[in-house]
């Protein structure tokens, strides 16, 4: 069982739409982080949020951290091929050097 | 560039070989970790370290063991490797606190 639920799976849109992934937990988190994954390659840190009801904005992307701390989003607004990958969301409790993954979106953005 | 090095992109072992995976950083980072990562069950944690000679248990720890003797390289060792090993191996480092994992490009182990 995943400590963090992340949906959809599998997401493929054609270049230019927008779109939201989610990352769920029964669990309060001190801190959350989203991580991007290229094939072959390893996690790339996004961003880390931290406080309930927290919006970060990174260019055409913004996350949101929910307001009990249990879950998060991405919204990724006129996606690019260059977005293609694999987004893993990270929970870290107290111990802020143990963070728990979910088990990633894979996302398509065809041209 | 900061970097997390990992000492082989692909592996490939026969059953029962002892298996050494290096990494090393350059970040002076006192936090360093092992992760495997396989399709639908994300990333788990395996060993991690928080300084030199340290070490914690992950949550899959069995099977494996790890070496710190110097702070920027960390080794993850399959002691007899068998066929349910094989996976992407990744490893990290970390400052303390809320900071993020640095990853290295990760060893693809196959187990034969």
């Amino acid at each position: 069982t995943q400590l963090l639920e992340q949906s959809p799976q599998f997401l493929s849109i054609q270049e230019g739409e927008n779109l939201t992934v989610y990352c769920n937990s029964s669990s309060v988190f001190s801190s959350l982080q989203w991580y991007r994954q290229e094939p072959g390659e390893g996690p790339v840190l996004l961003v880390t949020v931290v406080t309930g009801g927290e919006v970060k904005k990174l260019k055409r992307l913004t996350f949101q951290f929910g307001d009990a701390r249990k879950d998060s989003s991405l919204h990724i607004t006129a996606a690019q091929t260059g977005d293609t990958g694999l987004y893993l969301c990270a929970g870290g409790g107290h111990n802020f050097n143990k963070f728990y993954f979910g088990s990633g979106t894979k996302l398509n953005v065809k041209p | 560039d900061v970097k997390v090095t990992q000492s082989s992109r692909y592996l490939v072992k026969r059953t029962g070989e002892k298996v050494f995976l290096e990494c090393v950083q350059d970040m002076d980072h006192e936090n360093m970790f092992w992760y495997r990562q396989d399709p639908g069950l994300g990333l788990r944690l395996i060993y991690f370290s928080y300084d030199v000679k340290m070490k914690e248990k992950g949550d899959i720890p069995e099977g494996y063991s790890v070496s710190r003797e110097k702070k920027e390289r960390f080794s993850l060792i399959l002691e007899s490797a068998s066929t349910n090993q094989t996976s992407m191996y990744l490893c990290a480092s970390k400052e303390a606190d809320n900071y993020g994992y640095t990853f290295g490009s990760g060893t693809r182990l196959t187990v034969v």
